[in-house]
Formats: C-alpha cells, structure tokens, sequence
C-alpha cells in the first residue's frame, strides 16, 4: 500500500510564474490537507479537503493560492505569480476519517520543496 | 486562535541520556493530541493522546497527556544517534490538525 505520494519533490520557479504541487492520498482516503513549513518551524495549516469539496481553507492566504481534490486524480495546490516568500516545504497528508476527520491521525507525504528565485 | 506551544525549540544531549520534551496547548474543542518525529522530510506519527494520565508507550519512547494543565510530555530514555530529529506535538481543533514550532533533538555520540 503505497503511503501519500507528493511531486514534484523540488520544484524551482522564477518570481511571477505559476507552481503546481501534487498529492495522491493513500488509498482508501478521501481527506486531504496541506501544509507549509518555513525552515526552523512547524507545520502551518493551510487548507483541508474532502473529493471535491473545501472544507476549511482558513489556513490559505487570500490570492494567488488555490487548492482543488477533483472526483478523479490527485490533489492540487496552485501559487499563482510566486514570490521569494513563498519559497517553502509544502507537505500534504491524508486520512481516511473513519472516526470523524478530527481524531485521526495524519499520514504525510515526504513533501515539495518551492524555492523561487 | 488555537495555539500550540512546545519547549525546549533545541536540545543537544549525549548518547544514554533521557530526556523530556514539553508541549502545552489551547484548543477550542479539544479531541486529541499527537506526537511526530521529522527527520529528513515526512513527519512520521509516533502516538495518538486522548485521555488525561495514561501513558503511551513504544520501546524507548513513551508520552502522557494532562487535560486539565493542558500539556503533553514526551519521555526518551537511554537516546540513541537514531533519536536525532525534529519532534512536533499537533492538537486537534475544530477541523484542523495544529502543530507547535517543534523540538530539534540533537544526540552527540
């Protein structure tokens, strides 16, 4: 059973340009979110996904940034016109949510890094 | 805002030594709380807390959550070189998993 499968594993943009980052969750689960991680931080939430709806996206900034879990593929985290402050490791992470999304524990892909030059 | 804090944010031991990483919480609604160590890239889970005062343990590792202080502890004895990493505590909330800035662990030979 392969676990949650992320790509690009690096991916280099120049400032202005598009960056699409992937996720397939683990089989079997239908909950997505995704996370961002500054050198020396945590994990920053982002946004929360079920197959083709957005749950909670409190985590998003307000422009530029899109994500999507269509009925068929993998999940997509958009940055429109990138930034140098964007330059991040994005982790995606998956559960099935049999108990209820909320006590789950999350399985997390081994992430894309964005460096935007 | 819910908000979790850990400490220390390093820590550089030797080899043998046991040690103590702290996690403190604010969490409207609180459902769970977990442990994970990150070393080159994807955190890995290491436990899952729900009850105040039963210990979870895993060979070296052990954890115990405290629901009316708000604090989790997460216990390594006899550290290996392995051991080295960064370890995150995560609170659930509403519906979303909250993590803390982290502890590196550094074990020096």
């Amino acid at each position: 059973n392969a676990g949650v499968m992320q790509n690009p594993r690096h991916l280099v943009r120049r400032r202005g340009q598009e960056a699409r980052l992937r996720c397939s969750p683990m089989k079997g689960h239908s909950h997505v979110y995704w996370y961002r991680q500054l050198p020396e931080e945590g994990l920053k939430f982002m946004v929360y996904l079920q197959k083709e709806n957005i749950i909670d996206e409190s985590g998003m900034p307000k422009e530029r940034f899109s994500a999507e879990f269509p009925k068929e593929g993998p999940s997509i985290l958009r940055i429109q016109q990138v930034v140098r402050g964007d330059s991040a490791a994005y982790f995606c992470a998956s559960s099935p949510a049999e108990r209820g999304p909320t006590n789950e524990k999350l399985f997390f892909g081994s992430g894309t890094q964005l460096s935007v030059l | 805002e819910d908000k979790v804090v850990q400490s220390p944010l390093s820590l550089v031991v030797h080899e043998g030594d046991t040690v103590t990483l702290n996690c403190s919480y604010e969490v409207t609604n609180f459902r769970s709380l977990l442990w994970y160590k990150q070393e080159k890239k994807a955190p890995t889970f290491l436990f899952m807390l729900t009850s105040s005062g039963i210990e979870k343990k895993s060979g070296r590792l052990s954890s115990i959550l405290d629901k009316k202080e708000l604090f989790s502890i997460l216990n390594i004895t006899a550290t290996q070189t392995g051991d080295s990493a960064i370890y995150l505590c995560a609170v659930w909330g509403a519906q979303k998993l909250v993590f803390g800035q982290g502890t590196r662990l550094t074990i020096n030979p």
